[in-house]
């Protein structure tokens, strides 16, 4: 079954560092596109990274909202990718699902993860 | 940024009803956009991508059109669990951008 699970989510104080889990099964993470989408509580969906596939050489994107603060790698022996998530700030408070990107750039994200909870508070 | 704003935000409607949800952009990204579908709690779901191909597995009452910067959703015959929230995509420029979403409702 082609699946995507995300972990890592807590309670962390403002200024805090966390890190995000994607790991895949049913299919190769470095053939794909993995983007990173957030979910504040009660609000819309908002995309924050995107991480090329290998063939691509894994370079990134980013949202200016988590720039500098947010990295994204991979790990190909553990078929997973990581979202580093450093000097934390309230505001980032959410659910942080990842996503495949569906083949073509405009195919959109067919397949996602279940999504992981950080709560950013002192 | 590409800003996308969805009308209605709000949409109340029967089961049986035809629903359209419009996807307006500030500008031309061709047909780089895709709907979402949410239910609460639940990651969203690809519906159509490429602004009017129905991903695998997608009931056919759902439909895609549009190009350029207007795009629309429509459901043909609103079934019991069309009810959620609709977000369209671009993903055509950096940053990738959301809709606002529009949350249908069962009148």
């Amino acid at each position: 079954e082609v699946q995507l699970v995300e972990s890592g989510g807590e309670l962390v104080q403002p200024g805090g560092s966390l890190r995000l889990s994607c790991a895949a099964s049913g299919f190769s993470l470095s053939d794909r596109y993995i983007d990173w989408v957030r979910q504040a509580p009660g609000k819309g969906l908002e995309w924050i990274g995107r991480s090329r596939n290998k063939a691509n050489s894994y370079t990134t994107e980013y949202a200016a909202s988590v720039k500098g603060r947010f990295t994204l790698s991979r790990d190909e022996s553990k078929n997973s990718l990581y979202l580093q998530m450093n000097s934390l700030k309230t505001e980032d408070t959410a659910v942080y699902y990842c996503g495949r990107i569906n083949g073509r750039l405009s195919d959109g994200m067919d397949v996602w993860g279940q999504g992981t909870t950080v709560s950013v508070s002192s | 940024d590409i800003q996308l704003t969805q009308s209605p935000s709000f949409l109340s409607a029967s089961v049986g009803d035809r629903v359209t949800i419009t996807c307006r952009a500030s500008q031309d990204f061709s047909n780089y956009l895709a709907w979402y579908q949410q239910k609460p709690g639940k990651a969203p779901k690809l519906l159509i991508y490429g602004a009017s191909t129905l991903q695998s597995g997608v009931p056919s009452r759902f439909s895609g059109s549009g190009s350029g910067t207007e795009f629309t959703l429509t459901i043909s015959s609103l079934q019991p669990e069309d009810f959620a929230t609709y977000y369209c995509q671009q993903l055509k420029g950096y940053p990738i951008t959301f809709g606002q979403g529009t949350r249908l409702e069962i009148k």
